[in-house]
């Protein structure tokens, strides 16, 4: 009964190539986030939707391109993939956006870019 | 915008050692404030928080204290184990109700 998943777990591919992850959760919560996690470990939110809408949209390039097709999904594409992008990427969902809610994270999928 | 400064690490300790992890954070209006943990290969599990000032959060052992004066939320445990071995990440929730981490510390605990 895992409360959020993603898929895949490892992602391998060449630079240029289009690629997508995805992430579900069985919480019935309302509020879903991407966390991209470099080399480091340091963690920087990417995006975020609320009830299917983008409430959160950092600095990140137009290359990608979140999508929510329901409450329970949050999907992520890339397009034209650097080495740069080179990283764990986290998905996360809380019960709402609010500032003391708790947010659970997925397992990961760690990108690689050849 | 919120920033959350941790100590700077890794951290090697033996087992049964007093840990201390320092966070101070710098956010607008009042913060929820976070330890989450991350196990090798892993995500990352909440460990505790607190929501307001005063507040102090516990699990397995672990304490954090939320104190407003000193903008401080500093991760303690009297007795560590070989199992708490992972990356401690501070974090705090500002007005903009974004999660923004600190940059994780690394512990190691011997035998």
């Amino acid at each position: 009964d895992t409360a959020v998943s993603q898929t895949p777990k490892y992602l391998v591919t060449q630079m240029g190539n289009d690629k997508s992850i995805k992430c579900e959760q069985n919480l019935g919560h309302d509020t879903m986030y991407w966390y991209k996690q470099d080399s480091k470990k340091f963690l920087k939110i990417m995006f975020s939707y609320n009830n299917k809408e983008l409430i959160i949209n950092e600095t990140v390039p137009n290359r990608f391109s979140p999508k929510s097709p329901d409450k329970a999904h949050l999907n992520l594409h890339i397009n034209s993939l650097e080495l740069g992008d080179s990283a764990v990427y986290f998905c996360a969902s809380s019960q709402t956006s609010g500032i003391g809610d708790t947010q659970y994270f997925g397992p990961g999928t760690r990108l690689t870019v050849l | 915008g919120d920033s959350v400064t941790q100590m700077e690490g890794p951290v090697t300790l033996s087992e049964e050692a007093f840990l201390t992890i320092n966070c101070t954070y710098t956010a607008t209006g009042y913060p929820s404030l976070f330890w989450y943990v991350q196990y090798p290969g892993e995500g990352l599990q909440l460990l505790l928080k607190a929501t307001k000032a005063d507040d102090k959060g516990s699990n397995k052992g672990f304490e954090a204290t939320y104190r407003k004066e000193t903008t401080s939320f500093h991760l303690e445990k009297g007795s560590v184990q070989v199992s708490d071995s992972a990356v401690y990440f501070c974090a705090a929730t500002g007005a903009n109700s974004k999660l923004t981490f600190g940059k994780g510390i690394t512990l190691s605990v011997r035998p």
